[in-house]
Order: structure tokens, then sequence, then C-alpha cells
């Protein structure tokens, strides 16, 4: 079974730039998490989505955002690019996104803004 | 925001040792607690999701244990491996945040040889 793909695996923009992260979760994984990690934060978590809905938010601007297809893949989409949102962005799936099911993480998209 | 501290932050011990470090967290409200391992170059793998105050878990060489009610949780592996190498990352969910993780900045392990 393949595990859970993000694409692109490194990603350089510059200040003002939007980016497009994609995550394809395992199959038959319904939800699909996105957490950011920066140097010396612990992993932050920025939304969850569950058959096509939002169903959790994190404490970011506006300026992420993401969506989920019918097929469970997900976007995140990050908006007029700043240089403190240069992280690791990783993805994790799980079946329902229960509370006690364990998160299955992508490899992460490194994003630098210049 | 969740308080969520790791300690120590991190520790090098050698190979055969046995080992420990906390996470501690609000006692208020606590549904559950994750434990992850994130080797380097790699992704975070889950190792373990605890509820029960009182609850031990054990995978192999690593077993948590948890204290809902003086929000903390202990991680042991015995017997420390070179492949035990990792940042071990901890991140207890509350009720009502849905499942929503805090993770806290995590304890650095190296094992030498």
């Amino acid at each position: 079974k393949a595990g859970v793909t993000q694409t692109p695996r490194y990603l350089i923009k510059t200040r003002g730039q939007q980016v497009t992260l994609s995550c394809s979760p395992i199959s038959g994984h319904r939800s699909v998490s996105w957490y950011q990690q920066t140097p010396g934060q612990g992993l932050q978590f920025l939304f969850e989505y569950f058959s096509e809905t939002q169903r959790n938010k994190g404490n970011f601007p506006g300026r992420f955002s993401g969506r989920q297809f019918s097929n469970s893949r997900s976007e995140m989409n990050v908006s007029t690019l700043e240089l403190g949102d240069s992280a690791l962005y990783l993805c994790a799936s799980s079946i329902e996104g229960g509370n006690l099911e364990k998160l299955f993480f992508g490899s992460g998209t490194q994003l630098s803004v210049l | 925001i969740l308080n969520v501290e790791q300690s120590p932050q991190s520790l090098h011990v050698q190979e055969g040792d046995s080992t420990n470090f906390t996470c501690s967290f609000p006692s208020s409200n606590f549904y559950a607690l994750h434990w992850y391992r994130w080797e380097t170059a790699k992704s975070p793998e889950a190792l373990f999701v605890m509820t029960l105050n009182g609850d031990e878990k054990k995978k192999g060489r690593i077993s948590a244990t948890l204290n809902t009610k003086e929000g903390y949780s202990y991680l042991y592996i015995k017997g420390s491996q070179p492949e035990d190498s990792a940042t071990y990352l901890c991140a207890p969910l509350l009720t009502g945040g849905g499942n929503k993780l805090t993770f806290g900045t995590g304890t650095q392990l190296k094992v030498e040889l």
C-alpha cells in the first residue's frame, strides 16, 4: 500500500508569490491534515479536511487555504508569500480523522521564500 | 494556546543505555495523547495513542505511561540502539478540540556506539 505522497519535495519562491502544495493520502483514508514545521517550533496545525470539507482550522492567517477533492487528495495554497512562510509543510492522513486514530505523515514539502 | 513541554530538549546516550523523557501538558480538558517518532529525512511515525490515566503502552523496546491528573507522560526506551536516534514528539488532544494535535518541540535522541 502506497504511503502519503507529497509534491513537490522542494520549492523556492519569492515574496509576494503564491504556492500550491499537493498531498495524496493513503488509499482509503478520507481525512487529510496539514502541519507547518519551522525551526524551533513544534509542528503547527493548519487545517484538516474530511469528505471535501474543512473540519478543523488552526491559527493561521487567511493567506493559508486548502481544499480536498472527491478522491481525498488535498491541496494547500499560500498566497502573498512572506519570508516567515519558509518551512516544512507536512500532510498527514487517517481513515476518518478520529481523535484516537494515528496519523500517517508524508515526507513533506520544503518551501523556501526568498 | 495549548502549552506542551518536552524535556530534555536533546539527549545523547550510549548504545545499550535505557533512557526516558517527559511530555507535560495541561491536565484540564484532556482527551488523548499521541507520541510520534521522527527520524531525520523520514516522515513522523506514530508510536502510541493514549487516553486513560495510568495507561501504559509498549512497542518493542519502547514504552509510554500516562498521568492525566497531573498532566504528563513518560516515554521509555530500554537498551537504546543507534536506530532509535530520532526526535520524539508528543501531542495532546483536548476535549472539544477535534483532532487538532498540538505538538511539543520534541526530544532529540542520539544513540552512539
